[in-house]
C-alpha cells in the first residue's frame, strides 16, 4: 500500500521560497503508471491543485500559481518536491501531496499534509 | 476554469438520516466527477468517482448520482462517522482540477 509523507520548513519569510518534499513509500515515483500532485488548503477553506508531475518529467501547473511553481522529481530517493517562489500571507496553507492513476486522474492517495505558514 | 458550487453549504442532520449533497459545474463535466470526505485534521478520501462508483472500501450507503452540470452525493442512513466535510472535484477540464468549496455535515 502506497504512503505518502510531506517534509518541509512550517514558516517560510514573505518574498521567500516554500520547498515540500514527498517522500512516497510502497510505490515507486519511476512507475509510469501515477502522477504525483501537490494541493493544499488554507485554514477553513477548500481545496486548490497546485500541480503534477510525472516520471518523464511533464509537468502541469494550475494557471494561478504557474508562474511560480516549479515540481520536480528525485527518483534516487523516491520524493518529488515543491517549490513556490515569491510567497505572501495568501500561501499560508496546509500543503498536501497525492498521487493519482496516469488515466483517471482521481485523488486516490494522499498524504497526511504539512502546515507551512508564511510570516515575518 | 470549471467552477463547482457546493450546496448547502452546512447540513445540519442526525444519524439514520438520509442526506443528500448538491454539486453544480458551471458548465457540462459529463461524469467527470468525484467527491470526497474529510475529517478534521485529516487528509481528504476519495468516496466516488466517475460521479457514481464506489472507490475501495466505500460503504454502500454512499451513492454518487448526476451528469452534464448537476450531481448528488447521497448518504442513506447516516452512521456517526459521516459527520465531516464534503467536497466535489471534476476531471473534465484541466488545468486545472477544481474542488467545489465544500458541504459541512454536522450534526
Amino acid at each position: 500500500q502506497v504512503q505518502l509523507q510531506e517534509s518541509g520548513p512550517g514558516l517560510v519569510k514573505p518574498s521567500q521560497t516554500l520547498s515540500l518534499t514527498c517522500t512516497v513509500s510502497g510505490a515507486s515515483i519511476s512507475s509510469g503508471s501515477y502522477y504525483w500532485s501537490w494541493i493544499r488548503q488554507p485554514a477553513g477553506k477548500g481545496l486548490e491543485w497546485i500541480g503534477r508531475v510525472h516520471t518523464t518529467g511533464n509537468t502541469n501547473y494550475n494557471p494561478s500559481l504557474k508562474s511560480r511553481v516549479t515540481i520536480s522529481l528525485d527518483t534516487s530517493k523516491n520524493q518529488f518536491s515543491l517549490n513556490l517562489i515569491s510567497v505572501t500571507a495568501a500561501d499560508t496553507a496546509v500543503y498536501f501531496c497525492a498521487r493519482t492513476d496516469f488515466y483517471d486522474n482521481w485523488f486516490a492517495d494522499w498524504g497526511q499534509g504539512t502546515l507551512a505558514t508564511v510570516s515575518s | 476554469e470549471i467552477v463547482l458550487t457546493q450546496s448547502p453549504a452546512t447540513l445540519s442532520l442526525s444519524p439514520g438520516e438520509r442526506a443528500t449533497l448538491s454539486c453544480r459545474a458551471s458548465q457540462n463535466i459529463g461524469t467527470s466527477l468525484g467527491w470526497y470526505q474529510q475529517k478534521p485534521g485529516q487528509a481528504p478520501r476519495l468516496l466516488i468517482y466517475e460521479a457514481s462508483n464506489r472507490a475501495t472500501g466505500i460503504p454502500a450507503r454512499f451513492s454518487g448520482s448526476g451528469s452534464g452540470t448537476d450531481f448528488t452525493l447521497t448518504i442513506s442512513s447516516l452512521e456517526p462517522e459521516d459527520f465531516a466535510v464534503y467536497f466535489c472535484q471534476q476531471r473534465s477540464n484541466w488545468p486545472p482540477y477544481s474542488f467545489g468549496q465544500g458541504t459541512t455535515l454536522e450534526i
